[in-house]
C-alpha cells in the first residue's frame, strides 16, 4: 500500500461547480497536510496548509483533515477556468520536513 | 529577484555525459530538496539538505550526487546520464513544512 493515495483523474467540471479533491494516507504519524497547485509546465505552488485535524478556509478554497479516517480533502467553490491545474496533496510528520506527495489530480474547469 | 531559481530551464544531453542542474534561493532557508517528476510516479525525492554541508538521500538517489557548500545553492549532478533520468527536476526550499518550489528543469537524455 502506498503511503499516500490520490485519484489521478482527470476530473472535468463546468464553471461554477463545487470541486472535491481527496487523498488517503496510511501513516498515522502524519500531522502536517498541504495542497499544492501545479499549472502545466510550472512548479508546484503552495495553496493550503493545515496542521492536524479540522478545517481551514481561504477564499473559495477549503481544506479538511480527518485524521481518524486518514483522509484529507480540498474543496473549491465557484470553480473558475483559471483553477484548471494539477492538484497535489502532501503530508509530513517527521522532524526533517520531508514531504510525501500524492501523484496529483488533473482538474479541468470548462467555461 | 527574490525566490528560488533553477538553471538551465531546458537541457538535452547524451547518455554517459555529466550534467549539473543548479538551484539558487534567496530566502536563506535551511532546507533544500531535489525532486524528479514523471508521469505515473508523481514527485519523488532525490536528495535533501538540512543545512550547508549536510545532505541525505531521498527515495531515488541512485545516479545522482549533490553538494551544498553555501546555504543558497544546492546543485544536483548526474555523473553519467542515462535515458531513465529523462524527467522534469524541481528544486524546493523550506524553513519548516511548507516547501517552495522552483520553476523546474526539463532534462532529456538521448
Amino acid at each position: 500500500q502506498k503511503e499516500v493515495e490520490q485519484d489521478p483523474g482527470p476530473l472535468s467540471v463546468p464553471e461554477g461547480a463545487i470541486v472535491s479533491l481527496n487523498c488517503t494516507y496510511s501513516n498515522s504519524a502524519f500531522q502536517y497536510f498541504m495542497w499544492y497547485r501545479q499549472y502545466s509546465r510550472k512548479g508546484p505552488e503552495l495553496l493550503m496548509y493545515t496542521y492536524s485535524s479540522g478545517n481551514k478556509e481561504d477564499g473559495r478554497f477549503t481544506a479538511q483533515v480527518d485524521k481518524s479516517s486518514k483522509y484529507i480533502s480540498l474543496f473549491i467553490r465557484d470553480s473558475q477556468p483559471s483553477d484548471s491545474a494539477t492538484y497535489l496533496c502532501a503530508m509530513s510528520g517527521g522532524s526533517n520536513y520531508k514531504l510525501t506527495f500524492g501523484k496529483g489530480t488533473l482538474l479541468t474547469v470548462n467555461p | 529577484d527574490a525566490g528560488i531559481t533553477q538553471s538551465p530551464r531546458y537541457k538535452i544531453t547524451e547518455t554517459g555525459r555529466q550534467v549539473t542542474l543548479m538551484c539558487h534561493q534567496t530566502w536563506s532557508h535551511s532546507y533544500m530538496f531535489w525532486y524528479r517528476q514523471d508521469l505515473g510516479h508523481g514527485l519523488r525525492l532525490i536528495y535533501y539538505s538540512a543545512a550547508a554541508d549536510i545532505t541525505d538521500k531521498g527515495e531515488v538517489p541512485d545516479g545522482y550526487v549533490v553538494s551544498r557548500s553555501k546555504t543558497e545553492n544546492f546543485p544536483l549532478t548526474l555523473e553519467s546520464a542515462t535515458r531513465s533520468q529523462t524527467s522534469v527536476y524541481f528544486c524546493a526550499s523550506s524553513e519548516a513544512y511548507e516547501q517552495f518550489f522552483g520553476p523546474g528543469t526539463r532534462l532529456t537524455v538521448l
